[in-house]
């Protein structure tokens, strides 16, 4: 049972460039989320799905792009990458937005 | 959802009850307690819920006050590999979860 697994889980890219962060789940849940974490902000929403084909922005939703076609993808797009996304982004899932279940985390650096 | 304070650190003895407090003196009757930690590197990892009666798993327990304005996470036996950022969280059924600063637990052997 592989629950929630990310890739890459290490990136670095260039400002500019465009990178997409995968999310995959096997437990069928209906809610899928992104978050980011730097030092001294702890953890913040970026994205959020509630079914396939239905997203929301969270708390900094700025500069990313999300699409849910299929319920256990939620890839996560930085259209062109600045260094202040430099961070560790965890996908999470949960069945009726109450308990979330996290993946293992993607370390971005931008140069 | 309301708002939580949590103790910014504190230590533990290796084999004793970790007993972890969280204060949310405005939460409301449909909002949950929620607790997660976050071992060092990785991604946040649920430990236990509940709304006001306590609740217990296997890996802790919970005793929420009668008037629901303060909690208390225990992990009963600490161990090494319970190091790590214990965040707890209040909110209402389908809402989002947010994080605060957590209170950094260190398990001394």
């Amino acid at each position: 049972d592989a629950g929630i697994t990310q890739s890459p889980r290490y990136k670095i890219t260039e400002t500019g460039r465009q990178v997409t962060l995968m999310c995959h789940q096997t437990w069928s849940h209906s809610y899928m989320f992104w978050y980011r974490q730097d030092l001294g902000h702890g953890l913040r929403l970026i994205y959020y799905s509630a079914a396939a084909d239905i997203t929301d922005k969270g708390e900094v939703p700025d500069g990313y792009v999300v699409s849910r076609s299929k319920t256990e993808n939620f890839p996560l797009t930085l259209e062109s990458a600045t260094r202040s996304q430099t961070s560790v982004y965890f996908c999470a899932s949960s069945l009726w937005a109450d308990t979330q279940y996290f993946g293992p985390g993607t370390r971005l650096t931008v140069l | 959802d309301a708002k939580t304070t949590q103790p910014t650190s504190m230590d533990c003895a290796e084999g004793r009850a970790a007993n972890l407090p969280c204060n949310h003196s405005t939460i409301s009757g449909n909002e949950y307690v929620y607790w997660y930690r976050q071992i060092h590197s990785q991604g946040p990892q649920y430990i236990i819920h509940g709304l006001k009666n306590n609740e217990t798993n296997e890996m802790a327990s919970l005793i929420i006050t009668e008037d629901r304005k303060s909690s208390t996470l225990i992990l009963p036996h600490a161990t090494l590999r319970d190091t790590a950022v214990y965040y707890c969280i209040v909110k209402a059924a389908g809402n989002k979860l947010t994080f605060g600063g957590g209170t950094r637990v260190l398990v001394k052997p």
